[in-house]
């Protein structure tokens, strides 16, 4: 498998329950990227991490919210006591370092979550 | 927030025309690169142009970059059906990560 892998695909989920998505980059790539995007906007930047550090989080990422790359290899999301906006497709990309301001960012299908 | 706001927001056309994007951004880049995103999907990477480049094609796609206006144009000529999707512009900054526009949703009727 040479592509970006997301799981699941979709999740509904009542409010208040918490939930985990999985993201298995491209193996050769060291750095993996969290987006969230809501219909009709353009994805926002959620983390990213380099290896198994996080570098960097956005002003969206609130403390409900935590992601871990523990052995650098796959990363998981994971959103505690989930709210209505919540509500987003949430994609997950890879970059093999510096070449993903060189060569693009390969992403994932990502998963719809639905809180209800 | 959204670095990059694109123009128009949505573009209906017909297969063989040809069909212009817009993005226009706010702070200086290192590099500016074209997505496209199928309805539900995740993103496709199409082209990128550098900061010290004005022009590049791939296939039917032509970008221009103009750093004095701050602002790109994506080219699709001959369109067809397939094109038929939102397509960002996304900046990559000092910060390097990328960071995405508003989109521009595309419709090519047969």
């Amino acid at each position: 498998d040479t592509g970006v892998s997301q799981d699941p695909r979709h999740k509904i989920t009542k409010r208040g329950q918490n939930v985990t998505f999985r993201c298995d980059p491209i193996s050769e790539h060291n750095r993996l990227y969290w987006y969230r995007q809501t219909l009709g906007q353009g994805p926002e930047f959620l983390t990213y991490f380099q290896n198994e550090a996080q570098l960097e989080k956005s002003r969206l990422l609130s403390d409900r919210f935590s992601a871990e790359r523990p052995k650098g290899s796959f990363s998981t999301l994971e959103i505690q006591r989930t709210e209505q906006g919540d509500s987003a497709m949430y994609l997950c990309a890879s970059s093999l370092d510096s070449s993903g301001a060189v060569y693009g960012y390969t992403f994932g299908s990502g998963t719809r979550l639905t809180v209800v | 927030s959204q670095q990059g706001e694109e123009d128009p927001q949505a573009l209906s056309i017909q297969e063989g025309e040809n069909a212009t994007m817009n993005c226009s951004y706010k702070t200086s880049i290192n590099n500016l690169q074209w997505y496209r995103q199928n309805s539900g999907r995740g993103l496709v990477h199409l082209i990128l142009i550098r900061s010290n480049e004005r022009e590049k094609h791939s296939g039917r796609l032509r970008v221009t970059l103009d750093t004095s206006k701050k602002s790109s144009s994506l080219l699709i000529t001959a369109s067809r059906a397939a094109d038929t999707a939102s397509y960002f512009c996304a900046m990559i900054t000092g910060f390097q990560k990328l960071v995405f526009g508003t989109g521009t949703r595309l419709l090519v009727s047969p």
